[in-house]
């Protein structure tokens, strides 16, 4: 089975600098097609969570600009160009390659400074 | 507009069953997956299992093979998990989650329902 790790597990900000998280999978999670069956998700306190980033690096529909996805194979990163404080929450990797088992990361806490 | 809304909070005792809902709305849902998923308190998310809406095809978590159960009812727009032999450890907040096949990922979400298991 393929596990989901990620670092930092928590990682406080000041608003308008940047942040970065990583992901790891023990896997890679690159099709045959070309793309890579990874997203990004962000869990808002009390909220369930939302899709940021999906195959590897294509923003969701209404995502800002400042989120950004790279990576291929194993490693991944999520980027925020200049952290707000509606950014706050945790964020979590999933890989949809190896099917039926969606895995997710144990999730990366992000707070304000 | 895409919606997906589930049932209420529920308490019950060690043994038990549950059943949540997920009411679906706005998009063709027999073109998508439905999809279950759980967050116990402090762990990460864990996926339970999924049905194809318009066949009733599923497909569940080793996991929790023989104690979950996915339906829908079609012209309800609903999709339902039933978790049986109820233990403490089932307590969580339950997702459906809608699979979008172009992205490989979970576009839509419910509320979550939250459901403790305590005697």
């Amino acid at each position: 089975d393929i596990v989901m790790t990620q670092s930092p597990l928590s990682l406080p900000v000041t608003p308008g600098e940047p942040a970065s998280i990583s992901c790891r999978s023990t896997q890679s999670l690159l099709h045959s097609n070309g793309y890579n069956y990874l997203s990004w998700y962000l869990q808002k306190p009390g909220q369930s969570p939302q899709l940021l980033i999906y195959l590897g690096s294509n923003r969701a529909s209404g995502v800002p600009d400042r989120f950004s996805g790279s990576g291929s194979g194993t490693d991944f990163t999520l980027k925020i160009s200049r952290v707000e404080a509606e950014d706050v929450g945790v964020y979590y990797c999933m890989q949809a390659l190896q099917t039926p088992l969606f895995a997710f990361g144990p999730g990366t806490k992000l707070d304000i400074k | 507009q895409v919606h997906l809304v589930q049932s209420g909070a529920e308490v019950k005792k060690p043994g038990a069953s549950m059943k949540v809902s997920c009411r679906a709305s706005g998009y063709t849902f027999t073109r998508s997956p439905m999809h279950w998923l759980r967050q116990a308190p402090g762990q990460r998310l864990e996926w339970m299992g999924w049905i194809n809406f318009g066949n009733g095809n599923t497909k569940y978590s080793q996991k929790f093979q023989g104690r979950v159960t996915i339906t829908r009812d079609t012209f309800a727009n609903t999709a339902y998990i039933e978790v049986s032999t109820l233990r403490s450890e089932d307590t969580a907040v339950y997702y459906c989650a809608r699979y979008y096949g172009e992205y490989e990922a979970y576009d839509i979400w419910g509320q979550g329902t939250i459901v403790t298991v305590s005697s």
